[in-house]
């Protein structure tokens, strides 16, 4: 278990619907990552908040959003969901303060229909 | 930019083999450099890590793999594989800077399939 927690383990919505996906970090953390793993792109990075603030941006749609919030939680906005946004969404946290090893959620599979 | 090469997509090798998984970065600063593990349906698992120091790192479940500077390469080996190791393992850099620590760059995945 690596301590960190990512609901639904499921999702299944139509197109052009909208979908909030939750992240909780390893106690301590205070760095939130999101990553997308798909057949034909990989694992890709999303977006990076650090203590509430974004501090990276990869290869997010601007149909994606998210935010993480005063007690450290993360949540993934997906809207005008498209059949190719399905994929498994990943969820990983670091102490964001020197130790660079990030450790994984066990993922949302997302699948739009 | 940095990017990861994982030059097979698949390796087969019997039980108790030796086995070797290839990674090639690029990268034009200071990087750290991360084995992730993926079996069936889970999450990644966080296998080995080099971050400074001595360039052999090692995992607890018998891998280990050699950060080689010159050739920029991070190959993860095992002399004897079980076929318990049967998963994905992927390949990732960092560059070590600032608050974009963890923010990882993945290959694309080496499937190991190990057979009895």
């Amino acid at each position: 278990d690596s301590g960190v927690t990512q609901t639904p383990k499921h999702l299944i919505t139509a197109t052009g619907q909208r979908v909030t996906l939750r992240c909780s970090p390893r106690s301590g953390d205070l760095s939130v990552y999101w990553y997308q793993q798909s057949l034909d792109q990989g694992l890709q990075f999303l977006i990076q908040y650090y203590n509430g603030e974004e501090r990276a941006k990869g290869n997010i749609l601007e149909r994606f959003s998210a935010q993480q919030f005063p007690d450290l939680h993360s949540e993934l906005n997906l809207s005008s969901l498209e059949l190719g946004d399905s994929a498994l969404y990943f969820c990983a946290s670091s102490d964001g303060q020197g130790r660079p090893e990030a450790f994984f959620g066990q993922g949302t599979r997302l699948t739009v229909v | 930019a940095q990017s990861v090469t994982q030059l097979d997509s698949q390796v087969p090798v019997f039980e108790e083999a030796p086995v070797e998984l290839r990674c090639n970065y690029s990268s034009s600063v200071s990087v750290y450099l991360f084995w992730y593990v993926q079996y069936p349906n889970q999450g990644l698992q966080l296998l080995l890590k080099y971050l400074s120091g001595s360039t052999l790192v090692e995992s607890i479940n018998g891998f280990e793999a050699e950060f080689n500077k010159s050739q920029t390469s991070f190959h993860l080996r095992k002399p004897s594989v079980h076929i318990s190791d049967t998963a994905e393992y992927f390949c990732a850099v960092s560059e070590g800077y600032g608050g974009s620590q963890g923010n990882l760059i993945f290959g694309k995945g080496t499937k190991l399939s190990v057979k009895p």
